[in-house]
């Protein structure tokens, strides 16, 4: 059972560009989170969606930011025009359909930098 | 909102036992867990605690006290290879898998 997938692992951008990250959740599981993490910092919440539902966005920027879980697919992150603070570490995980209430498995990350 | 607080760092030597702690605020709560993250690589899960007591995994465990907003890890015989960050995490609503996270408690293990 293949784990969480990110791509890509690392993605360069110039000030201005769109970013696309992909999540491909665990097989089975229909419940997915998006998280940043800055050097040397904790994992901080941005969304959390379900197949087709925006579930909790409360973490992410209103602007410039937008997230989509389709039927079909994987989940994107998509940041419009980055800019210089938006270089991150951005995680991905999933977990179950039914409540499990323990773990969510988490993706490898991408590691976007905004030149 | 969900507030957490954990050390920043803690340094220990290797086969000694460590304690991090996490004390909470939060408006909901189902559970604590505890992730671990070492440099460079993603954070992977550890334990669950959703009733109070002390729940043990090798020589990882882990304690929630419901009451006093409080859990600890505790890391016994220590190994080089257990520095890394760990992270406590709050289980709050829409369902038992929605977490907000700690900013982490950095690890360092000295021979």
């Amino acid at each position: 059972n293949a784990g969480v997938m990110q791509n890509p692992r690392h993605l360069v951008r110039r000030r201005g560009q769109e970013a696309r990250l992909r999540c491909s959740p665990m097989k089975g599981h229909s419940h997915v989170y998006w998280y940043r993490q800055l050097p040397e910092e904790g994992l901080k919440f941005m969304v959390y969606l379900q197949k087709e539902n925006i579930i909790d966005e409360s973490g992410m920027p209103k602007e410039r930011f937008s997230a989509e879980f389709p039927k079909e697919g994987p989940s994107i992150l998509r940041i419009q025009q980055v800019v210089r603070g938006d270089s991150a570490a951005y995680f991905c995980a999933s977990s179950p359909s039914v409540d499990s209430g323990e773990t969510q498995y988490f993706g490898p990350g991408t590691r976007l930098l905004v030149l | 909102g969900q507030s957490l607080e954990q050390p920043s760092e803690v340094t220990a030597v290797e086969g000694a036992i460590v304690q991090i702690n996490c004390t909470y605020q939060t408006s909901g709560f189902y559970g604590l867990s505890w992730y671990q993250q070492h440099d460079g690589g993603a954070p992977t899960f550890l334990s669950y605690n959703a009733l109070d007591g002390l729940e043990e995994t090798g020589r990882f465990s882990s304690f929630l006290s419901r009451s006093d907003s409080y859990g600890y890890l505790l890391l016994q015989e220590l190994q080089m290879k257990d520095s890394a960050s760990y992270f406590c995490a709050v289980n709050i609503p829409y369902n038992n898998n929605d977490m907000r996270f700690g900013a982490g408690t950095r690890l360092t293990v000295k021979p």
